[in-house]
């Protein structure tokens, strides 16, 4: 079945980078997703990777996927305060609704 | 642009009571979905509507749940009877179209109604 996997809590300093890492199950996903989500608000979109991509970057985000492994990772470089929040990791599921990692809460430490 | 709205954003009700929530996606928005957050864990879809159809709801609790898409805008989620396991956050996201195969587009969530059942 369709299952996503990451780890629940990450620590970091100021100004050093972060790596959040995902598992997933659907080899056939088509796009794979990574969404914040600060305290009472709702999921904002950060970045998306398309399947045949190995690696994608975004100012200070970069996406590596390996396919083989069904691994996918989000660093965000220099951490700032404002990115504290939980990370989710997503897969496009057959019927293209979203499945989601139960997140990841980063923690940045000034 | 506005977002994606829903009301009410808290709700407290006894178990065996009855709720609804209310959903207006961006104008234009074909795709609307309703998805469940439990504390701790991620997003769960419920339904997913294309304009005023059902496209999924195989993960619906139909003997409790039920949901429409009033002329193919603005969407209610009711739960009749709440039971305890249900107090979650309940999102509603809209998008272009439905994602399919090699297509994507991006979902907009809106902020949730946060269900407590006491």
């Amino acid at each position: 079945g369709e299952d996503v996997e990451q780890s629940l809590f990450l620590s970091v300093r100021e100004g050093d980078s972060s790596v959040i890492n995902c598992t997933y199950t659907d080899s056939s996903s088509t796009y794979l997703y990574w969404y914040k989500q600060e305290p009472g608000a709702g999921l904002q979109l950060l970045t998306y990777i398309f399947s045949n991509m190995d690696m994608k970057q975004d100012q200070r985000l970069t996406v590596l996927l390996n396919k083989k492994d069904k691994h996918l990772s989000l660093r965000i470089a220099d951490t700032q305060t404002g990115d504290s929040a939980i990370y989710f990791c997503a897969e496009g599921g057959s019927q293209g609704n979203l499945i989601f990692g139960k997140g990841t809460k980063l923690s940045v430490k000034p | 642009e506005a977002g994606v709205a829903q009301s009410p954003r808290y709700k407290i009700i006894e178990k065996r009571q009855s709720v609804a929530f209310w959903c207006n996606p961006i104008s234009g928005h074909a795709t609307l979905y309703w998805y469940q957050q439990i504390l701790g864990q991620g997003p769960k879809l419920l339904i997913q509507f294309q304009n005023n159809g059902v496209v999924d709801d195989s993960q619906l609790p139909k003997d409790r749940f039920s949901a429409e898409r009033l002329k193919g805008v603005d969407s209610t989620l009711k739960i009749q009877p709440a039971k305890l396991e249900d107090s979650a956050v309940y999102l509603c996201a809209s998008s272009l179209v439905r994602t399919v195969g090699t297509l994507s587009y991006e979902q907009y969530f809106g902020p949730g109604t946060r269900l407590t059942v006491t």
